[in-house]
């Protein structure tokens, strides 16, 4: 079975500061990988996937992931945060090449950024 | 273009009682997935529908089932409420994979709804 790990549980920065927020899953096939965002209130929203091709994948608001296929990893950055990337952020996994849509999440990251 | 839309927004339980959440896909998705969120395990499928047959069910007991109806709105159930079951339950929309498209980065792109709120007392 699948799992994701996210190793920040809670994470304070002062705007203009680096985000990087680790995410390692665990399955052997093709993967798809995901980060979402909730902000306060919301309802989840896409930030940035990974299908297939460069590993480097832009988002929105500035965001961007990596994907490290030997490390199993998909980490997120954002060169400068603002106050309002306060918010919970979860990257997810789903089985790629198939037509199951199950996501496995993992536990997410609470973002606090502090004016 | 609506988003995917979700009723009740909040609901209040007892133990014991039985409940069901309905969720409405974004025009055109015929595939609609659930998740239960709760703080304690976080993000956790519970089903997936399309063409109103389950094809792919998470670890969750008999108590919590779902369909989906012709025009893809889709519900589900949950019998025997337990306090533990208090969540915040999610829906999520996607597109219909075609042949040869399983691959495909538009169709496996999930939209969630807003979420029921449900608390069990």
């Amino acid at each position: 079975a699948q799992s994701v790990s996210q190793h920040n549980h809670h994470v304070i920065l002062s705007e203009a500061a680096s985000l990087e927020l680790g995410c390692n899953y665990s399955y052997g096939g093709t993967v798809n990988l995901f980060w979402y965002v909730q902000y306060p209130g919301q309802h989840l929203q896409l930030l940035l996937k990974y299908f297939s091709g460069d590993p480097l994948v832009k988002g929105i608001k500035g965001f961007e992931a990596e994907f490290i296929k030997s490390k199993f990893s998909f980490n997120l950055r954002k060169p400068s945060v603002q106050w309002s990337d306060t918010a919970e952020y979860f990257c997810a996994v789903k089985e790629g090449g198939t037509g199951r849509r199950a996501l496995t999440f993992g536990s997410g990251t609470r973002l606090q950024v502090q004016p | 273009k609506a988003g995917v839309t979700q009723t009740p927004r909040y609901l209040i339980k007892t133990r014991g009682q039985q409940v069901t959440l309905s969720c409405s896909p974004i025009s055109g998705h015929r595939s609609v997935s659930w998740y239960q969120q709760t703080p304690g395990q976080g993000l956790q499928f519970l089903f997936e529908y399309f063409s109103e047959t389950q094809r792919n069910k998470g670890n969750f007991p008999g108590r919590f089932s779902g369909r989906q109806f012709s025009n893809s709105r889709s519900e589900m159930n949950v019998s025997t409420l337990e306090l533990g079951d208090s969540a915040l339950y999610l829906c999520a929309s996607s597109l219909p994979i075609k042949p040869g498209q399983r691959s495909s980065s538009s169709y496996n792109e999930q939209f969630f709804g807003p979420g029921t709120r449900l608390t069990v007392l």
